[in-house]
């Protein structure tokens, strides 16, 4: 299978802690995109990453991006009961998007 | 402005059956692509599609159809349904392929 794999498949913190998720892909990318989705729902965009890029910032969202060893991470800082969800990297290649397997995130008041 | 928009949002079908889903892309997106989503998984790449011609498929039967129209709007086409079949079907749209691609809510297709 060409899927992704994040790590870790589950994350439990407290309101105001730092998130860390990590995803590893098996393909030449063009880029990477990393997505939310809460319960079931459609994905929301929140980054994009080009294959060039090393690491970028998008408010309390830091992605980094290792070409070498095919992966990357997620960093949501000062982290809100509102940022509970799934979230999915999705490597880029020519023609679709390979996601990853997800890392279900849960943060507590 | 409105986002990817998908319909029906929910589906329930008999197995043997077919099922016709719309995507309507975002305006000035010219490439729509289709994704499968069962429970627990990551979405799975059906079809893209870029200037109204197939641009990729993935690993899915031939019971699996697309098209996109010339406002580049997308159909998904599954025939003879089976139960494996359901799943949340994701739509979405960039503005050229290897872009920044913007999901829909899904289709939630269920198979009885």
């Amino acid at each position: 299978s060409q899927q992704g794999e994040e790590d870790p498949q589950a994350l439990s913190i407290q309101e105001g802690e730092n998130a860390t998720m990590n995803c590893s892909y098996k393909t030449s990318i063009n880029n990477l995109q990393w997505y939310r989705q809460n319960s079931g729902r459609g994905l929301v965009h929140l980054i994009l990453i080009r294959s060039n890029e090393r690491e970028k910032h998008s408010g309390r969202l830091r992605v980094t991006l290792d070409t070498s060893k095919k992966s990357s991470s997620l960093l949501i800082t000062a982290s809100r009961a509102a940022d509970t969800a799934s979230y999915f990297c999705a490597a880029s290649n020519t023609d679709k998007l390979i996601f990853g397997t997800g890392t279900r995130l849960q943060v507590f008041p | 402005d409105a986002g990817v928009t998908q319909s029906p949002t929910h589906l329930i079908k008999t197995r043997g059956q077919h099922v016709t889903l719309r995507c309507s892309p975002i305006s000035g997106h010219k490439s729509v692509s289709w994704y499968q989503q069962v429970l627990g998984q990551g979405p799975q790449f059906i079809f893209q599609y870029y200037e109204k011609e197939e641009r990729g498929r993935g690993n899915f039967p031939d019971r699996f159809s697309a098209r996109q129209f010339p406002n580049y709007s997308s159909e998904l086409n599954v025939n003879a349904l089976l139960l494996g079949d359901s799943a949340l079907y994701l739509c979405a749209s960039s503005v050229t392929p290897n872009t920044e691609a913007f999901f829909g809510q899904g289709t939630r297709l269920t198979v009885v």
